[in-house]
């Protein structure tokens, strides 16, 4: 079974660009995560996504935003980026958004990189 | 609002020392709690979990008890490998929040 996978690899841009990341859940699960690790500091939560909506969004500005599509695949958006969001974006996946139980299992992540 | 407190890094140890990485939370309600790992290089992946208090998670000969008393889900292992040398995570799911990180625990194990 195929795990979680993200798209592209690596991304570099620059300042004031947007950017568009990628991830595919496993198979059969519909809840998908974002999270910012940005180095030192740990997993920031970013967005959350059931079903196609946005259940809970981080502390994080409306320029990170993002969807989920029909087949719970999803994109995170940045809009115009700044030097602090270079970052490691790791996505993961859930069988349902709903029980406190459930893992997430991540994909590889995203390396951002704004110049 | 609820949070997790992990212990700083890096911890450095030597092959077949015992560990101990202290994780403490904050939270509403009752939730669950989880240790990830990441290996060098890799994505995060799920190390073990418990779901209620008093339960014990174990795996890979890694252990942490929920003490709701305490509030705190301790990770410890009797003898640490070279390839337990990895950054580990102390993660809680709760109900509104969902999955709050703490910041993640760097080991480093010596041969």
């Amino acid at each position: 079974e195929a795990g979680v996978t993200q798209s592209p690899t690596h991304l570099i841009k620059t300042r004031g660009q947007q950017a568009t990341l990628r991830c595919s859940p496993i198979s059969g699960h519909t809840s998908v995560y974002w999270y910012q690790q940005a180095l030192g500091l740990g997993l920031q939560f970013l967005l959350w996504y059931d079903e196609g909506e946005e259940r809970n969004r981080g502390n994080f500005p409306p320029r990170f935003s993002g969807r989920q599509f029909p087949n719970y695949s999803s994109e995170l958006n940045v809009n115009a980026l700044e030097l602090e969001d270079s970052a490691l974006y790791l996505c993961a996946s859930s069988e349902s958004g709903l029980a406190l139980t459930d893992t997430q299992y991540f994909g590889p992540g995203t390396r951002l990189t704004v110049l | 609002g609820n949070s997790v407190t992990q212990m700083e890094g890096p911890v450095t140890l030597s092959e077949e020392a015992f560990l101990t990485i202290n994780c403490t939370y904050t939270a509403t309600g009752y939730p669950s709690l989880f240790w990830y790992v990441q290996y060098p290089g890799e994505g995060l992946q799920l190390l073990l979990k418990a779901t209620k208090a008093d339960d014990k998670g174990s795996n890979k000969g890694f252990e942490a008890t929920y003490r709701k008393e305490t509030t705190s889900f301790h990770l410890e292992k009797g003898s640490v490998q070279v390839s337990d040398s990895a950054v580990y995570f102390c993660a809680l799911a709760s109900g509104t929040y969902k999955y709050i990180f703490g910041t993640g625990t760097r080991l480093k194990v010596l041969a």
